[in-house]
């Protein structure tokens, strides 16, 4: 079946450095988003890539959707504590039939 | 309503009783999907609905598990017969559009078995 994969599973930063969660399915994805969840909140939504090659960039967040839309990535330049958690990916299969495959995310700690 | 709502907010319960969660998603939404979050871990798919319908219920653990989803709305998923290893929580989530909406996420069910 299909799967997401997320890399890497963990990540500790100093504040002010940048970071880079990578998403990898076995499939081809018609699409991709991206959640955050807070320590002891519950996912929410970030952004969606539809297009192959599409770049998405929200303030210190950039979002790519790969060309073979296999793959995606979530690069934060300069974090912030407030960007702590665990990031998500998640995708819907090439045949859309609405089910939504979550990576296993990446959790991120930034040491102020 | 303002977002998606689930009841209860902590559920504990002994070993082999049933239990039924209740997930109220956004109105107008169509799609609503059940998850479960094991502590530090990802998000397992557990059933998905369009509408009053389940076009895939492949995420479901065991025949313990059921769901069911009334007038379009609320969904009530039961477990019957719980174990510990169904402890978790239980994410409810609900989107416009099954294909490409963003889904809007509950704040859970931390359901415990002791």
């Amino acid at each position: 079946g299909q799967q997401v994969m997320q890399i890497p599973q963990y990540q500790h930063v100093q504040e002010g450095e940048d970071f880079t969660t990578y998403c990898n399915s076995s499939t081809t994805l018609s699409n991709i988003q991206w959640y955050k969840q807070r320590p002891g909140g519950h996912p929410v939504f970030l952004i969606q890539l539809v297009k192959s090659g599409e770049v998405k960039k929200q303030k210190r967040l950039t979002f790519q959707f790969g060309e073979a839309k296999k793959n995606s990535s979530l690069h934060i330049t300069a974090t912030q504590t407030t960007d702590v958690g665990t990031y998500f990916c998640a995708g819907h299969g090439s045949s859309n039939t609405g089910k939504l495959i979550f990576g296993q995310g990446t959790t991120l700690q930034v040491k102020p | 309503g303002a977002g998606v709502s689930q009841s209860p907010s902590n559920k504990v319960t002994e070993k082999g009783k049933d239990v039924e969660l209740r997930c109220d998603p956004i109105s107008g939404h169509t799609a609503l999907y059940w998850y479960r979050q094991s502590l530090g871990q990802g998000l397992e798919f557990l059933i998905y609905f369009q509408g009053n319908s389940a076009p895939d219920k492949s995420g479901l653990p065991s025949d313990r598990f059921s769901a069911e989803r009334t007038g379009g709305s609320v969904s009530t998923l039961t477990i019957q017969r719980t174990q510990q290893e169904d402890s978790a929580v239980y994410l409810c989530a609900s989107s416009w559009d099954r294909a490409l909406g963003e889904q809007y996420f509950g704040p859970g069910t931390r359901l415990t078995v002791t």
